[in-house]
Formats: structure tokens, sequence, C-alpha cells
């Protein structure tokens, strides 16, 4: 069945970079764009980062921009996030999510990952 | 950038009840709407999108509507496992911003 795994969360020391993993399977990860989107603590959905499904296009929320990166292999059916300069207030549950061709609501979502900045 | 807000922030209603959740848009995103219901501890799951088409699987006591910059999740015969935290979001351009969310308790 359609399957979204993230993987890589853990703590982190501020100013630090992590990479997040997302491992899809069950269905053709090379045509559809991922999104990445958090949940801090307590807090409400935010969305992070949108890639195309060829990986040309990528959008980002202005909280992250310069600081993370999403990136994509086909090959390995795995989506990326790098997480560069973290702050405390990065502190959050990470989920990847797929939306549907054509549009940018999302249908799949995995269970998410942790990442928790702190000295 | 457009905000989305919804209201009320959090509600209390009966099993069997009738219950709305509002969201507004800052302008308008014609039907490019999406909502999204989340239990605790868990990850959102999709309910309905285009404003009012509902998510294959998700039972018919959901229902949307609206169009523009004002829309509506109702939920008819409110069922204990609809104890939640729901979210509305526009999807018709980056960013692609979420409501701040609706926290719906059964009594």
């Amino acid at each position: 069945q359609v399957q979204l795994v993230e993987s890589g969360g853990g703590v982190v020391q501020p100013g630090r970079s992590l990479r997040l993993s997302c491992a899809a399977s069950g269905f053709t990860f090379s045509s559809y764009a991922m999104h990445w989107v958090r949940q801090a603590p307590g807090k409400g959905l935010e969305w992070v980062a949108v890639l195309s499904y060829d990986g040309s296009t990528e959008y980002c929320a202005d909280s992250v921009k310069g600081r993370f990166t999403i990136s994509r292999d086909n090959s390995k059916s795995t989506l990326y996030l790098q997480m560069n300069s973290l702050r405390a207030e990065d502190t959050a549950v990470y989920y990847c999510a797929r939306p549907p061709p054509g549009y940018y609501y999302m249908d799949v979502w995995g269970k998410g990952t942790t990442v928790t900045v702190s000295s | 950038d457009i905000q989305m807000t919804q209201s009320p922030s959090s509600l209390s209603a009966s099993v069997g009840d009738r219950v709305t959740i509002t969201c507004r848009a800052s302008q308008g995103i014609s039907n490019y709407l999406a909502w999204y219901r989340q239990k605790p501890g868990k990850a959102p799951n999709l309910l309905i999108y285009a404003a009012s088409t509902l998510q294959s699987g998700v039972p018919s006591r959901f229902s949307g509507s609206g169009s523009g910059t004002d829309f509506t999740l109702t939920i008819s015969g409110l069922q204990p496992e609809d104890a939640a935290t729901y979210y509305c979001q526009k999807y018709n351009s980056a960013p692609l911003t979420f409501g701040q969310g609706t926290r719906l308790e059964i009594k």
C-alpha cells in the first residue's frame, strides 16, 4: 500500500544541521510532487516546502528560506530535507506528505519524525 | 501572503450534534481549499478538497462548502471518533498556508 516513512529526526544543538529523509513506497514516486509539513509542540500545522516531481521546481516557507533545502532522489524513492542553522523554533514533528498529481493539497501523510533543537 | 483564519478556535458538542467550522481567506482562493482532521498524536488526514469534494473513504457526515474567501466544514451526526483538531489549507499557490486549527471536544 501507499506509504511514507520519515527518518533522521533527533536532538541537535542550535546552529547545527540535520537531514531528514522520507522513504516512499506503493506508488510511482517520480510522478508526484512532495511536501514537508511541520508541527511544533502543541501548535498547528505549518507548511515547510514542496518539490516538483522532477526536482526542478521548489517553493518554501519564508520561515525556512535560506536555511532549509528540499531535494529528492527518484531512483531511491526518497525525499530529503536538509536543515541548516537550526533554531529552537524549528523544534517540531516533521511530516512528509504527497499531493495528488497537479494539485498541492495532501492526500497521503507519513507518521512524522521529531526534531528537537536544544543546547 | 494570504492568511487563513478559522473559527471557532475550539468547541464542544455532543454525539449526534451538527457542528460547523468556518475558514476565511484574506484574499480570494476560488475553491482551492482542503480540510484535514488530526487526532491526538497522529498525522493529519484529508477529509475534503476543492472546498466541497469528499475524499474517498471519508464518512458522508462530513461536508464542505464555500468559494472565494469563506468556507465551512460541517459534521452532521457527530461521532466520538470526531474528537480531533480540524485544519483548513489553501492550495492555489505557495505558500500553502494552514488555518490555526479548531479543536473539537466531544462532551
